[in-house]
């Protein structure tokens, strides 16, 4: 199965600021996604990263604060926006090339 | 879209006992059931997985069953030993052409 490099693994962020979060897959990939992980919580998915076009956003979560990149097939980025302490968790990536989904190390974020 | 409740939260077991842990899915499209074992701290790890089109599955001492009608799946662990102490997440799809969604996660706890 792929393997999935994310960075950075932590961060802590002043309020109002963004931060990007990359994952680079070492194979390419049908599809990549993108989960929060609040602490003692599971994962809930932010939305799915589409190649060449728009991420598609789950209810909940929109693109101004959470815009998505994916260039290629074997990379994307999350970028929280306009950061605010409720923004705190733990985001993955995730991956998937047809036959089981692995995950990223996760970033955890604090902001303050 | 696809909804998937877990339980229990919380499970505590002799070591050497068996644990179970249960899940039920509301999208009769899913045909792929993963579960997850994730340590503090640690990205969440594939441990065993089922298509629909198999009933249950077995690896050493872990085991899936799946019941397509009634729309459930659950985890079966026997011989529990310490270090299989950890969340565990079951998880829902379409195989490689939708996101995967999680359930609620179950702490489970190996007394020595």
């Amino acid at each position: 199965s792929a393997v999935i490099s994310q960075k950075p693994s932590r961060d802590i962020c002043q309020r109002g600021t963004s931060l990007t979060i990359q994952c680079q897959v070492d194979s390419q990939v049908t599809m990549m996604f993108w989960y929060r992980q609040q602490p003692g919580q599971s994962l809930t998915l932010i939305a799915t990263a589409n190649q060449g076009s728009e991420a598609t956003y789950e209810s909940g979560f929109v693109i101004d604060k959470f815009p998505i990149s994916r260039p290629n097939l074997t990379f994307s980025t999350l970028t929280v926006s306009n950061m605010s302490p409720e923004d705190s968790s733990i985001y993955l990536c995730s991956a998937t090339g047809g036959y089981g989904y692995t995950f990223g190390s996760g970033t955890r974020l604090t902001v303050v | 879209g696809e909804n998937v409740e877990q339980h229990p939260s919380t499970l505590s077991v002799q070591e050497g006992d068996s644990a179970v842990i249960k899940c039920t899915y509301s999208d009769s499209a899913s045909n792929y059931f993963p579960w997850y074992k994730q340590e503090l701290g640690k990205r969440p790890q594939l441990i065993i997985d089922i298509r629909s089109n198999v009933g249950e599955k077995k690896d050493q001492r872990i085991a899936v069953t799946l019941n397509k009608t009634a729309k459930h799946f659950s985890l079966h662990i026997t011989e529990t030993q310490p270090e299989d102490s950890a969340v565990y997440f079951c998880a829902a799809s379409i195989q490689g052409a939708q996101k995967l969604v999680f359930g609620q996660g179950t702490r489970l706890t190996i007394n020595p």
